[in-house]
């Protein structure tokens, strides 16, 4: 199965700044199938990127992907107090679906 | 409003079942895929498993693999986990995830029920 590691495992920023989130996979993601999702404690995630680029509908523009390959990058512009959180890639390019560690946004 | 509520939850000694819901509302549940994915405390998402709109095609993770069964009934717009031999290690959060395909990403989420094994 394709792993996922996802770095820094703690991002320690302020509002204001930019974060910017790695997720590497172990074997090509050839078609780019990767997505981001964002998870404040005591709730589920919440799907805020997939085909490693395109926002999900009602997310903010301040969150952007890139990436291609195996190295992927999960960008926010300007940290809002309600972006920190853990921030989770999911591949789905290849069986089975898998999920990076999580990057704490703090 | 468009959501998925999961439930059924709660605690079991290990070696018994127990039986997960998610009830979908407000968009056309028998045309979208369901996902049951799981995180342990502390730890991050783990998918258990996937079954198409029409339950055709059914996936399980090897770790559950001959001891969950996923199901669906798209009447009642309701997917179900049955659970049987649970461990100590299947101790989690379970969510019901609404997804197009298989290989696809999770655009729905429900809130979550949390299962804890222990005797």
């Amino acid at each position: 199965e394709v792993v996922l590691t996802q770095s820094p495992g703690t991002l320690s920023l302020s509002p204001g700044e930019r974060a910017t989130l790695s997720c590497r996979a172990s074997q090509s993601l050839s078609r780019g199938y990767l997505a981001w999702y964002q998870q404040k404690p005591g709730q589920a995630p919440r799907l805020l990127i997939y085909g490693a680029s395109r926002g999900a509908t009602g997310i903010s523009d301040r969150f952007s992907g890139s990436g291609s390959g195996t190295d992927f990058t999960l960008t926010i512009s300007r940290l809002e107090p309600e972006d920190f959180a853990v921030y989770y890639c999911q591949q789905y390019d290849h069986s089975p679906l898998t999920f990076g560690g999580g990057t704490k946004v703090e | 409003e468009v959501q998925l509520v999961d439930s059924g939850g709660g605690l079991v000694q290990p070696g018994n079942s127990l039986r997960l819901s998610c009830a979908a509302s407000g968009f056309s549940f028998s045309g979208y895929s369901m996902n049951w994915v799981r995180q342990a405390p502390g730890k991050g998402l783990e998918w258990v498993s996937y079954i198409s709109s029409s339950s055709s095609t059914i996936y399980y993770a090897d770790s559950v693999q001959g001891r969950f069964i996923i199901s669906r009934d798209n009447a009642k717009n309701l997917v179900y986990l049955q659970m049987n031999s649970l461990r100590a290690e299947d101790t989690a959060v379970y969510y019901c995830a609404r997804a197009l395909g298989y290989l696809d990403w999770l655009d729905l989420w429900g809130p979550g029920t949390q299962v804890t094994v222990s005797s």
